[in-house]
């Protein structure tokens, strides 16, 4: 069964601390995908890779970045987190082209207080 | 500009009977994909369906289907014969670009669906 793992369900984490959210998938995917979702704002896209090492900003970067050292794992990094970035992050894989829609991973809820 | 727009954040449905989630679209790629995604409130989130751009026929699976109207620019989700279970957020999605960028989802607000005993 293919999968797309997140390593928490939930984390609680306090204001300045360095966050890491760790991604990985088994299905030799060359692109990943890191998410927040808001209630009334649907998904946003924080970053995405297409390679290792290769990565691109999404729609809200601000605040965050990411590490794609191999191909089966992507990185999200709160540098110095904030109360603003309480929410549902979700990481998803995908084949290049084709037809194929993303596999998301369960989610990681954060609260930072 | 939205790429994707869902105008109902929030629907009742009988169980049994059909209901109709709403999906317009924004994009001048002659080539994309639109995709619905289901998220329980466990918050995994689930594909449903997937219409190309080029399909000439509407997208179905099981009790899915997308109403897909490309001139209105719109795909709609039917569910059909509702169950309980189908409680749950929905997310219209769509995929354009080819290229390396054309990986990258663009995501609906979403619509949270109740179906009613």
């Amino acid at each position: 069964d293919v999968k797309v793992t997140q390593s928490s369900r939930y984390l609680v984490k306090r204001t300045g601390e360095k966050v890491f959210l760790e991604c990985v998938q088994d299905m030799d995917h060359e692109n990943m995908f890191w998410y927040r979702q808001d209630p009334g704002l649907g998904l946003r896209l924080i970053y995405f890779s297409y390679d290792v090492k290769m990565k691109e900003k999404g729609d809200i970067p601000e605040g965050y970045s990411v590490s794609r050292e191999k191909k089966e794992r992507f990185s999200l990094i709160l540098e110095s987190a904030s109360t603003n970035q309480t929410s549902m992050y979700l990481c998803a894989s995908r084949l290049t082209g084709g037809a194929g829609g993303y596999t998301f991973g369960s989610g990681t809820r954060l609260t930072v207080v | 500009a939205q790429k994707i727009t869902q105008t109902q954040p929030g629907m009742f449905v009988q169980e049994k009977e059909a209901v109709t989630l709403d999906c317009t679209y924004d994009t001048s790629d002659p080539s994309y994909g639109l995709f619905w995604y289901k998220q329980p409130s466990s918050g995994e989130m689930i594909f449903l369906i997937y219409q190309g751009s080029y399909d000439q026929q509407n997208a179905t699976e099981g009790r899915y289907s997308l109403n897909f109207q490309k001139a209105r620019k719109s795909a709609n989700l039917v569910i059909s014969a509702s169950q309980l279970g189908d409680s749950a957020m929905y997310f219209c999605a769509m995929r354009d670009s080819p290229g390396y960028t054309g990986n990258q989802f663009y995501f609906g607000t979403g619509t949270s669906l109740t179906v009613i005993p």
